[in-house]
């Protein structure tokens, strides 16, 4: 069963312009993983944000948790064409598994 | 450092087949996962090891689906026999230690059944 849902399911905009998406989960967690997806590709590794931070940030990425709306939200600042990709949450339920979400499908326009 | 190497790329069987996927992780990482992942959807998790043991495989279809870890190095996932909604891509990954942090994933087995 999949855990997370991220919001949108699909997102186009100009290169240069910021990306947000959301995921929302659904029970208590220890952490939320954010990866990238390629097309044909496997998954990389992107954040992880653990349930007692609000905020964190990677370079152009930025993470927020709302663990009292059990939501997490992924910004990508200044895009670029090669942030075109899928991106998944992940989310560590306490010692069960790692849930991936449905993902958002990024597309950067040049 | 060498990524997670599977093999093979590509695979296409008839129904009613069997299928073999292998699985090279990242030297030293103790924990090695085998995600199932459909079109359009999310990984989901099939089974997960901790060295040559399981730890999950709560979503195994254990009738037709097994998955080895020998020496708690390589892994091999098999599929017999395969019907047509096991057509999917199979992705293999590793982590350093027991948490389930930062995946290294492999570029995955592209299987098709018809």
């Amino acid at each position: 069963s999949q855990q997370g849902e991220e919001d949108p399911q699909a997102l186009s905009i100009q290169e240069g312009e910021n990306a947000t998406m959301n995921c929302s989960y659904k029970t208590s967690i220890n952490n939320l993983q954010w990866y990238r997806q390629n097309s044909g590709r496997g998954l990389v590794h992107l954040i992880l944000i653990r349930s007692n931070e609000r905020e964190k940030h990677s370079g152009r990425l930025r993470v927020t948790l709302d663990t009292s709306k059990k939501s997490s939200s992924l910004l990508i600042t200044a895009s670029r064409a090669a942030d075109t990709a899928s991106y998944f949450c992940a989310t560590d339920d306490w010692g069960e598994k790692l849930t991936f979400g449905t993902g958002t499908r990024l597309t950067i326009i040049p | 450092e060498a990524g997670v190497a599977q093999s093979p790329r590509y695979k296409i069987i008839e129904k009613r087949q069997s299928v073999a996927f292998w699985c090279n992780p990242i030297s030293g990482h103790a924990t090695l996962y085998w995600y199932q992942q459909i079109l359009g959807q999310g990984p989901k998790l099939l089974i997960q090891f901790q060295n040559n043991g399981v730890v999950d495989d709560s979503q195994l279809p254990k009738d037709r689906f097994s998955a080895e870890r020998l020496k708690g190095v390589d892994s091999t996932l098999k599929i017999q026999p395969a019907k047509l909604e096991d057509s999917a891509v199979y992705l293999c990954a590793s982590s350093l230690g027991q948490a389930r942090e930062k995946l290294f994933f492999g570029s995955g087995t592209q299987l098709s059944v018809l």
